[in-house]
């Protein structure tokens, strides 16, 4: 049964915090992708990458990092945390061609910054 | 502006009922996605649809390219169909980026 896991479901973190948010995917997947959802607004791209120790910004990147050591974990980063920061995250994985036949999600991490 | 719209936001509906959820899009794409999320977070993929109709038990989606409009149907539906109902448009780029929809709240009551 393929996967994407993300290593939390739930995370309270205090202003100033870093944090890491882990994702593995044992698809051996070329493409990797940081997602944040919000009520109203879907979906927002932080981060993709397409190989290992390769990333591209997606389109809101400001506060966040990524790092992909090895090809099967991706990593969020959030260098300090802040309350605006508060959001459901998705980690999606797919092959080289993009989402194909499927997209390939975790179960997401609920974060609050207190 | 949002490139890809999805209409209703919210949905109730009696069990056994007809339920349509539309998606309009902006972007040119080489693919659309119906994506399901239960409560929890997760999500899955329902379809891919590049041209045409597809079913899938009680699910049903359709797409005109022309018109940049899909729509996912769902034929006698059950409260264990109540979760959101998220399109994605894939871009006709060079690695297929993903456009959300805000997604559609179903709630189907007994």
């Amino acid at each position: 049964d393929v996967k994407v896991t993300q290593s939390s479901r739930y995370l309270v973190k205090r202003t100033g915090e870093k944090v890491f948010l882990e994702c593995v995917q044992d698809m051996d997947h070329e493409n990797m992708f940081w997602y944040r959802q919000d009520p109203g607004l879907g979906l927002r791209l932080i981060y993709f990458s397409y190989d290992v120790k390769m990333k591209e910004k997606g389109d809101i990147p400001e506060g966040y990092s990524v790092s992909r050591e090895k090809k099967e974990r991706f990593s969020l980063i959030l260098e300090s945390a802040s309350t605006n920061q508060t959001s459901m995250y998705l980690c999606a994985s797919s092959n080289l061609l993009g989402f194909g036949t499927e997209a390939f999600f975790g179960q997401g991490t609920r974060l609050t910054v207190v | 502006k949002n490139e890809v719209e999805q209409s209703p936001q919210n949905l109730t509906a009696q069990e056994g009922e007809f339920i349509t959820i539309n998606c309009s899009y902006s972007v040119g794409i080489s693919a659309l996605h119906w994506l399901q999320q239960h409560p929890g977070g997760g999500i899955v993929s329902l379809f891919m649809l590049s041209s045409g109709k597809k079913k899938h038990g009680r699910l049903i989606a359709t797409i005109n390219i022309q018109e940049k409009h899909s729509s996912l149907h769902i034929t006698a539906s059950h409260p264990r169909d109540s979760a959101v109902y998220i399109c994605a448009a894939r871009e006709d780029d060079s690695w297929g980026k993903l456009q959300f929809g805000a997604g559609t709240q179903v709630v189907v009551t007994p």
